[in-house]
């Protein structure tokens, strides 16, 4: 499982609460990557991160923040969350150096806005 | 915007038929092509990956084929096999960054 884990696993929050995704990794990745994924979607990225306090912005980022204050987590915040935002979230990883690296994903993340 | 293509969006098969998913990709910078098998419940699991300087890698069952120059690349699974039943995602990586495509499934008839 490359180390990584997700919590909590299962969440239901009521629209406009904020909502907190904690990504763990026990290895010292250098990048760190949040996803969703939606039916006919695939996964699509949010932000990600390529050190501590640099992170950059995916393809779907708007109502997203996120914070690495250390190596190992990488948070994912709604900062007022909406229905919109019901989705499976992953978080993943890049192992390797240079041109030889690959992606390995945590174990996901249901959350529903009710 | 980058972004990557993948047909068919579902496959049925006879088990020991073989199985065939394209994508395609836009942006040219991207060197590195994953393939993630996805169970229902579960985690994307890294199946097999090629790299620009490749045009074919196979691993037992299941092979890859790129080619750079029509910005295709193409996973086949051969003899077919009721547990390779999943959604598959490819994937197009230029420098630590991934697009994926939108998946297929496959099922494999029994």
């Amino acid at each position: 499982d490359a180390g990584i884990t997700q919590s909590p696993r299962h969440k239901v929050t009521e629209t406009g609460t904020p909502v907190t995704l904690r990504c763990h990794q026990t290895e010292n990745h250098r990048y760190m990557y949040w996803y969703r994924q939606d039916p006919g979607h695939g996964l699509r990225l949010i932000h990600y991160s390529y050190g501590v306090k640099d992170t950059d912005k995916g393809e779907v980022s708007d109502g997203y923040s996120v914070s690495r204050s250390k190596t190992e987590d990488f948070l994912l915040t709604l900062e007022s969350a909406t229905s919109s935002q019901t989705s499976v979230y992953f978080c993943a990883i890049s192992v390797g150096l240079g041109q030889d690296y690959e992606q390995y994903f945590g174990p996901g993340t249901r959350l529903t806005v009710t | 915007g980058e972004n990557v293509e993948q047909h068919p969006s579902t496959l049925s098969v006879q088990e020991g038929d073989s199985a065939v998913i394209k994508c395609t990709y836009s942006d040219s910078a991207s060197n590195y092509f994953p393939w993630y098998k996805q169970e229902l419940g579960k985690r994307p699991q890294l199946i097999i990956d090629i790299r620009s300087n490749v045009g074919e890698k196979k691993d037992q069952r299941i092979a890859v084929t790129l080619n750079k120059t029509a910005k295709h690349f193409s996973l086949h699974i051969t003899e077919t096999q009721p547990e390779d039943s999943a959604v598959y995602f490819c994937a197009a990586s230029g420098t630590y960054k991934y697009i994926f495509g939108t998946g297929t499934r496959l099922k494999v008839l029994a």
